[in-house]
C-alpha cells in the first residue's frame, strides 16, 4: 500500500512565522501535491510537483512555496504565516492515478 | 478549464435504506472521474475511479458510480447504507487531454453523508 505521511498532525504557530509542512511518500511517485481544505470550499490545490526540483502553480499559490529536492519529499512553506492560512492542509501523490493522500496538518496561525 | 459540481451539501439516508452521493462534471474532451471519501480528522481515501468500458463502476466498501456521459454525471450510489458510511465525500475530474502538470485533479466541494441508525 501507499504510504504519505505527513509530519504533523497538529500546528500552531503565530503570525509571522515561517512555517514548513513536510510531506513524504514511499512508492517512488513523480508527482505530488499539496490542497488546503475549508469548510464550504472543498479542496484546493496550491502547488504541485511532476519530478525532482520541478513545480508548478495551483489555483491559489499566493503567501506558498514549496520545494522538492528529493523525489520522496514534498515541503510547503508558509513564508510569513498569517490568520487567513488556518486550515486544513492535505498533501498527495500519485504514479498516474489515483492520488494517495496523508492524513493532513491541521495548522492554526493565531 | 475542468469542473466539477455537488449539488447537495449533506445527503441524510436511513440505515439499511439505498443511497446516491450525486455529482456533476464538465470537461473540453473525455474524463477521468473519481470518488474519494473522508472520514473525520483523516485524509482522502480512494474509492473508485471511471476511466474507460462499462458505465457502471464498483469500488471499495460496497459502493459503485454510474457514469453517464449525456447528463455528464457521475452519481456515487450503494444499495444499503451503513451507519459506518457517514463521512464526506468528494468527487473528482481530470480531462484525459490535460496537457503538461495532467494529473492534477479537480474536486468538488463534497457532500456530507449522515446514515441515520
Amino acid at each position: 500500500d501507499v504510504k504519505v505521511t505527513q509530519s504533523s498532525r497538529y500546528l500552531v504557530k503565530r503570525t509571522g512565522e515561517k512555517v514548513f509542512l513536510e510531506c513524504v511518500q514511499d512508492m517512488d511517485h513523480e508527482n505530488m501535491f499539496w490542497y488546503r481544505q475549508d469548510p464550504g470550499l472543498g479542496l484546493r490545490l496550491i502547488y504541485f510537483s511532476y519530478d525532482v526540483k520541478m513545480k508548478e502553480k495551483g489555483d491559489i499559490p499566493e503567501g506558498y512555496s514549496v520545494s522538492r529536492e528529493k523525489k520522496e519529499r514534498f515541503s510547503l512553506i508558509l513564508e510569513s504565516a498569517s490568520t487567513n492560512q488556518t486550515s486544513m492542509y492535505l498533501c498527495a501523490s500519485s504514479l498516474s492515478r489515483p492520488q494517495h493522500f496523508g492524513d493532513g496538518t491541521r495548522l492554526s496561525i493565531l | 478549464a475542468q469542473s466539477v459540481a455537488q449539488p447537495e451539501d449533506q445527503v441524510n439516508v436511513a440505515e439499511g435504506n439505498p443511497l446516491t452521493v450525486k455529482c456533476t462534471y464538465s470537461v473540453s474532451g473525455n474524463p477521468y472521474l473519481f470518488w474519494y471519501v473522508q472520514y473525520p480528522n483523516r485524509g482522502l481515501q480512494f474509492l473508485l475511479k471511471y476511466i474507460t468500458g462499462d458505465n457502471l463502476v464498483k469500488g471499495s466498501y460496497g459502493f459503485e458510480a454510474e457514469f453517464n456521459k449525456s447528463q455528464t454525471s457521475f452519481h456515487l450510489k450503494k444499495p444499503s447504507a451503513l451507519v459506518s458510511d457517514s463521512a464526506l465525500y468528494f468527487c473528482a475530474v481530470r480531462d484525459i487531454n490535460s496537457g503538461a502538470g495532467s494529473y492534477q485533479l479537480t474536486f468538488g466541494k463534497g457532500t456530507k453523508l449522515s446514515v441515520i441508525p
